[in-house]
């Protein structure tokens, strides 16, 4: 069975310090590896995604993520974060097949 | 702009009730998920489908059903309603997988079972 293990559940950081939110999963298979951000009352969005190519991808509101195969690792990484980056981030983990599993979410709050 | 309308928000039901959840995409997706999100655990995939009519167990199916009849409707059944099930529940809907596509969710329902 698959699973994906998000190491931080509560992040605080101050403005203008650098995030790095680690994610690891376990799944032999070709997998599709997804960051979505959760904003106090609102619904998932995307951040960013990884299927192939370029390891090293960038999403939206300058994050940005590394796939390494060998450590089954995704990070997601921002170099400055923002009080308006306050939120909840999963990772998340799709085989082809149509099978994910998310993380259980890491809580990130900035203080200003 | 891809829209996945959950057509409940908020929802009170009694133990034992049958409950329904709705789920419409209008992008013409293959793929539908239903899951739960409680504080803690993340989201959880109870079921998904991956056409009409067809459907496939997710980690925690028991006490659920699920209906694909339209491709674009995808509906969630709690057949007989307990206390646990009180949770926020999630629609998504996506292309196949293989291209990467990006899955996209709705607003979310919120079922409380007394």
């Amino acid at each position: 069975a698959q699973s994906v293990s998000q190491h931080n559940h509560h992040v605080i950081l101050s403005e203008a310090a650098s995030l790095e939110l680690g994610c690891n999963y376990s799944y032999g298979g070709t997998v599709n590896l997804f960051w979505y951000v959760q904003y106090p009352g609102q619904h998932l969005q995307l951040l960013l995604k990884y299927f192939s190519g370029d390891p090293l991808v960038k999403g939206i509101k300058g994050f940005e993520a590394e796939f390494i195969k060998s450590k089954f690792s995704f990070n997601l990484r921002k170099p400055s974060v923002q009080w308006s980056d306050t939120a909840e981030y999963f990772c998340a983990v799709f085989t082809n097949a149509g099978k994910s599993t998310f993380g259980d979410g890491t809580t990130l709050t900035v203080k200003p | 702009d891809v829209k996945v309308t959950q057509s409940s928000r908020y929802l009170v039901k009694r133990t034992g009730e049958k409950v329904f959840l709705e789920c419409v995409q209008d992008m013409d997706h293959e793929n539908m998920f239903w899951y739960r999100q409680d504080p803690g655990l993340g989201l959880r995939l109870i079921y998904f489908s991956y056409d009409v009519k067809m459907k496939e167990k997710g980690d925690i199916p028991e006490g659920y059903s699920v209906s694909r009849e339209k491709k674009e409707r995808f509906s969630l059944i709690l057949e007989s309603a307990s206390t646990n099930q009180t949770s926020m529940y999630l629609c998504a809907s996506s292309l196949v997988l293989q291209s990467g596509n990006t899955i996209y969710f709705g607003e979310g329902s919120w079922l409380t079972v007394v």
